[in-house]
């Protein structure tokens, strides 16, 4: 039974237009969630993260926003890069519970084209 | 600096053999953690170290699997009797202190292949 769901395994886009990914989960008690982007070969590397007594948090070119009646968040790269070319994780935590331990998705692979 | 290391990058083994997979944490990190990405999935928790607490194993999937971390520092995953469903991206992280206030570091992983 998947609690972090990401429904979309690869995703394109052109250089400079935004790249928006999207994640879902089920498991009403998370409270904190987390993107990592993994380039192939290496470990994932921490991009953004969001507590669920926020609805939006910015850093950069990266935005990630939080919908908790709809058990959804989305991260958004505006303008996207090649380099951000990558596997995007989303991860979630119920720190009541586990203040350390992390559900993943399975990931979305972002193409930025040139 | 140094990050997260692991070691072997990669590791070809028969099937019913034992492997040891090997993590050193940055230095100074408190917090270390073992995860599992099989091929098409994501990452899976295995297990969580904190200082000299006992560690969270909720996430081996049986008793074939075993860690430890010596001196607070360095971690070993021992699979025993190794299966074809073995086959993973092992992933080691680590982190300054515990809770998710410090976002967890990874190592490059181990890809573990059971022919």
């Amino acid at each position: 039974d998947q609690q972090v769901k990401q429904n979309s395994p690869s995703l394109s886009v052109q250089e400079g237009r935004i790249s928006i990914l999207n994640c879902d989960y089920t498991n009403s008690m998370f409270d904190y969630f987390l993107w990592y982007k993994k380039y192939p070969a290496e470990g994932p590397t921490f991009l953004i993260s969001i507590s669920s007594i926020k609805d939006k948090n910015e850093d950069g070119r990266f935005t990630v926003f939080l919908n908790k009646s709809a058990k959804h968040l989305s991260l958004h790269i505006v303008p996207s890069q090649p380099g951000d070319s990558a596997v995007y994780f989303c991860a979630a935590s119920d720190r009541g519970g586990s203040n350390y331990k992390l559900t993943f998705g399975k990931g979305t692979l972002l193409t930025v084209n040139p | 600096g140094a990050g997260v290391s692991q070691s072997p990058s990669n590791k070809v083994t028969e099937k019913g053999k034992d492997v040891e997979l090997r993590c050193d944490p940055i230095s100074g990190h408190t917090a270390l953690y073992w995860y599992r990405q099989s091929l098409g999935q994501g990452l899976e928790f295995l297990i969580y170290f904190q200082g000299n607490s006992a560690p969270d194993k909720s996430g081996l999937p049986s008793d074939r699997f075993s860690a430890e971390r010596t001196g607070g520092s360095v971690s070993t995953l021992t699979i025993q009797r190794t299966q074809q469903e073995d086959s993973a991206v092992y992933l080691c992280a680590s982190s300054p202190s515990p809770g998710l206030s410090q976002p967890q570091h990874f190592g490059d992983g181990t890809r573990l292949s059971i022919l």
